[in-house]
């Protein structure tokens, strides 16, 4: 079956660095991929998507990487900020809806 | 900003209650979903909908039950809490059909403690 894990469960940097999240998935059907960031107290917002006929995509101050041979995807965030502190979840198209990984908790220092 | 609504925000309960947890969408998505989250950990699917009158279990086993009466609201309810409920229980719907995606949004989550 479809799993999705964080290499990582916590990622430490400073102020203006780049972040970079990591995620693998082991189901190869998967052609849908969803970054989300939870914030303490609240539910996932979406961040930015990518399809498995694309290996990167760009949004404000985000990229997604997709390598499909070795089943990875990648989160960076440039020039991180206090606000980018939160959790990080990858998810991946299943059989019937997305499945979650475990997170990933950014923690930005000034 | 997703227009999913869950209320209430956070229910301090005794065991044995029966509890209602309630979940509304103003988006008109077809998928709803509840999910089981503990602190700090990966979300469970507890349940789904594909449309009205259309009810699944997720992939974590539940004793709470849902309805999909209406597109708009998916409850979510548990006739009997015990302490092992304890837990935030969110909520989420998507769009289907032609050219969507299985992009899901979310509500801000109820966290029950059950005592």
């Amino acid at each position: 079956g479809e799993s999705v894990g964080l290499h990582l469960p916590t990622l430490s940097v400073q102020e203006g660095d780049n972040s970079i999240i990591n995620c693998a998935y082991s189901n190869s059907a998967s052609d849908y991929f969803i970054w989300y960031k939870q914030e303490s107290g609240k539910g996932p917002q979406f961040i930015i998507d990518i399809r498995s006929n694309m290996d990167k995509r760009q949004g404000q101050r985000v990229t997604v990487l997709l390598n499909k041979t070795v089943k990875h995807l990648s989160l960076q965030i440039a020039a991180t900020q206090p606000g980018d502190s939160a959790v990080y979840f990858c998810a991946g198209s299943g059989y019937s809806t997305l499945t979650f990984g475990k997170g990933t908790m950014l923690l930005v220092s000034p | 900003e997703a227009d999913i609504y869950q209320t209430p925000r956070y229910l301090v309960i005794g065991t044995g209650k029966k509890i209602t947890l309630e979940c509304s969408q103003t988006m008109g998505h077809d998928k709803m979903y509840w999910y089981q989250q503990d602190p700090g950990m990966e979300l469970h699917l507890i349940h789904y909908s594909y449309g009205v009158n259309s009810t699944e279990k997720g992939d974590l086993s539940s004793e709470s039950t849902v309805s999909r009466i209406r597109t708009e609201h998916f409850p979510l309810t548990l006739e009997s809490a015990r302490p092992s409920h304890t837990s935030q229980y969110l909520c989420a719907s998507s769009a289907s059909g032609r050219g969507s995606t299985d992009t899901q949004y979310f509500g801000p989550g109820t966290r029950l403690t059950v005592l």
